[in-house]
């Protein structure tokens, strides 16, 4: 099975700043890899995916994430974060067999500071 | 707005009460999901459903029961309801079954008491 450490439970940054949210991942087989966004009282949606091909996926808004396959890691990144970015984070890891064993991270709730 | 509707949004119940949560999608999608989310824990699958008639058991099941009786509503039960129930619950779907790309709806509040 699959399993997905993000170790910092609260990062706070300030507006404009530059952020990095850590996830590690552990399995024995090839994965998807996932970051989902959830903005207070409402449900998670995707922010990016690694599926196959470029190591390096970028969002919309100006998230990216890198999957590092020697490090087991897919680290969530941002150059400059906005008050809007304050939201918690979510990585998440499944194998190619289906999102019924798609495993989530504890999350990281970012708090960007004016 | 097309996505997935869940009811109630909040609710408190006494435990040893029975308690369904609601899920509709409107996508089309074949496979659905419920979690349900902790403090310090994330998400946790309870049960999923791959095809309409079909259903499995996610990492934490007891306690619950699914239903799937058509593509677009997907209802998870409390039997009997239990304080260690507490939490929030999500519905997702998901269009391409082997990916973990799914979509969620805004997630139902449960207390037991």
């Amino acid at each position: 099975a699959q399993s997905v450490t993000q170790l910092d439970s609260q990062v706070p940054v300030f507006e404009e700043a530059p952020v990095e949210l850590r996830c590690n991942y552990s399995s024995s087989v090839s994965v998807y890899l996932f970051w989902y966004v959830q903005y207070p009282n409402q449900g998670l949606q995707l922010l990016l995916k690694y599926l196959s091909g470029s190591t390096l996926v970028e969002s919309i808004n100006g998230f990216e994430a890198e999957f590092n396959k020697s490090q087991t890691s897919f680290h969530l990144r941002k150059p400059s974060v906005h008050i809007s970015d304050t939201a918690e984070y979510f990585c998440a890891v499944s194998d190619r067999s289906g999102a019924n064993n798609l495993f989530f991270g504890t999350g990281t709730r970012l708090t960007v500071i004016p | 707005i097309a996505g997935i509707t869940q009811a109630p949004t909040s609710q408190i119940l006494a435990a040893g009460r029975r308690m369904t949560l609601r899920c509709t999608q409107d996508m089309r999608h074949n496979a659905m999901y419920w979690y349900r989310q902790d403090l310090g824990l994330g998400l946790r699958l309870i049960h999923y459903s791959n095809t309409a008639g079909t259903t499995g058991k996610g990492e934490v099941p007891d306690g619950y029961s699914v239903s799937r009786a058509n593509t677009d509503d997907f209802p998870l039960t409390l039997a009997s309801a239990v304080p260690s129930q507490t939490s929030v619950y999500f519905c997702a779907s998901s269009a391409r079954m082997n990916t973990g790309e799914l979509f969620f709806g805004e997630g139902s509040r449960l207390t037991v008491l």
